[in-house]
């Protein structure tokens, strides 16, 4: 079976420190997607960062990156000078190829100032 | 298995239809939700309900109606189905209401409307 896992349930930091959120899944597929999904207060779901599989190059979005370790199922999320309004939940999800999403616990990040 | 399931995974129908997405969690949750991903992969809450009540009702059209017949069941209804409705549909559930309640989710329903 396909999982996603985020062993972290909760996380904080001081404001302008460097953060990781770690991720790992569970696949016997090749090719598929991975994505970081920041959850505000407002409950909606705003994608952070996707990376595809085959690109062995980390997708990087502003302050926000990836580190992708494919042989090990690893997805890790790094946000640079961490800011108050990162504050909020953070969903790791895998894309398999029947285009299902398979989501992690997430996890709970505060950026204290 | 404790988990939010959604039936059916896949979704087929022609424009006019009237189709049902249901939505079952066991995890004793008494929050649930419907959310719609959009192309960009941007996931909008559409309904909430807490304990079989209407608590969030975001502007959806009037086509889409939920229905909570009791709190472990969140089930969504869609009449006169047009183009712009496919997408993936999103259940998920929590504990409780709040902001920092952390969700879980189903694994989503692709409806495709031809």
């Amino acid at each position: 079976a396909q999982t996603v896992t985020q062993s972290q349930p909760e996380m904080s930091v001081q404001e302008a420190e460097t953060v990781t959120l770690s991720c790992t899944y569970d696949t016997s597929e090749s090719n598929y997607y991975l994505f970081w999904y920041k959850q505000p207060p407002s409950r909606q779901m705003i994608l952070v960062i996707r990376q595809e599989a085959y690109k062995q190059q980390n997708a990087t979005e502003n302050r926000f990156s990836v580190n992708f370790q494919k042989a090990a199922k690893s997805f890790s999320l790094k946000i640079s000078d961490s800011q108050l309004g990162d504050t909020a939940m953070y969903f790791c999800a895998f894309l398999a190829l029947n285009y299902q999403l398979i989501w992690g616990a997430g996890t709970k990040l505060i950026i204290k100032p | 298995d404790t988990a939010v399931s959604q039936t059916p995974k896949y979704l087929v129908t022609q424009m006019g239809n009237d189709k049902s997405i249901k939505c079952e969690q066991n995890l004793g949750h008494d929050t649930m939700y419907w959310y719609k991903q959009d192309s960009k992969k941007f996931l909008k809450i559409m309904f909430s309900y807490n304990n079989k009540e209407l608590i969030i009702n975001e502007t959806v059209p009037n086509r889409f109606s939920p229905k909570s017949p009791d709190k472990a069941h969140l089930n969504l209804h869609i009449n006169s189905l047009e183009l712009g409705d496919s997408a993936v549909y999103f259940c998920a559930s929590s504990p409780l209401a709040g902001a920092n309640s952390p969700l879980h989710f189903g694994n989503g329903t692709r409806l495709t409307v031809t």
